[in-house]
């Protein structure tokens, strides 16, 4: 298995809601990522784990919460996010190998807050 | 801060010509730097590294880190080759990397 594995692939929420996105990945990668990607924008780093541990937020509003329960899976808890949250929300996975750290991305979940 | 370039929104160029899109960057440590592509209705994917100095689907890039630059050239565009192209530098080998703004490749019949 080579891939990262998004769900939901579309979210709609409303702003009083809670929900989550999960990410899958079963290619041994240590390292997990979360990217915010807006319309026609690069995608922006949010939050990366590293064996299971958080090593990078990148003053994400508390309103998005990640989790690791695994080297195998990532989430993306959602809580009273504002309309300016909906956008394309990226899974990443990196082996921890100096030299051949490439980012390998899932497909995505596009989130729309209303 | 680190921070990546790319001057082109839109590149147009016919079938056959030659392509280069434009990467420079700003970062005082070591970087690396990589070029991903995204197809339409494709994840967006690796295409290249510089650690790397190989030639994927006809296109190559080489740092110059005298002008802190990471052109990607391919001699003869191929219509497939239409897409979304982001450069991008990770910091000293960590895992922070960063996109630049990206360069929609179109290529015409």
């Amino acid at each position: 298995d080579t891939e990262v594995t998004q769900t939901p692939k579309h979210l709609v929420m409303g702003m009083t809601n809670k929900k989550s996105l999960k990410c899958e990945q079963h290619m041994g990668h240590r390292a997990m990522y979360w990217y915010k990607q807006k319309a026609k924008k690069p995608p922006e780093l949010m939050f990366v784990y590293s064996y299971e541990k958080l090593s990078i937020n990148e003053s994400v509003p508390s309103r998005f919460s990640p989790e690791c329960p695994n080297s195998s899976l990532l989430n993306l808890h959602l809580h009273a996010l504002q309309p300016e949250d909906s956008a394309l929300y990226l899974c990443a996975s990196s082996q921890e190998v100096t030299g051949a750290n490439v980012l390998t991305f899932g497909a995505g979940s596009r989130l729309t807050v209303l | 801060a680190q921070r990546v370039t790319q001057p082109e929104k839109l590149l147009s160029v016919f079938k056959g010509a030659p392509v280069e899109l434009k990467c420079n960057y700003s970062y005082s440590g070591s970087p690396e730097l990589f070029w991903y592509v995204q197809y339409s209705r494709q994840r967006l994917q690796l295409l290249l590294r510089h650690i790397s100095r190989e030639s994927i689907k006809g296109f190559t890039a080489d740092l110059n880190k005298g002008e802190t630059s990471f052109h990607l050239k391919k001699p003869f565009a191929q219509e497939e080759d239409s897409a979304m192209y982001y450069c991008a530098l990770r910091r000293d080998y960590g895992q922070n990397f960063v996109f630049g703004p990206g360069t929609r490749l179109s290529v015409l019949p």
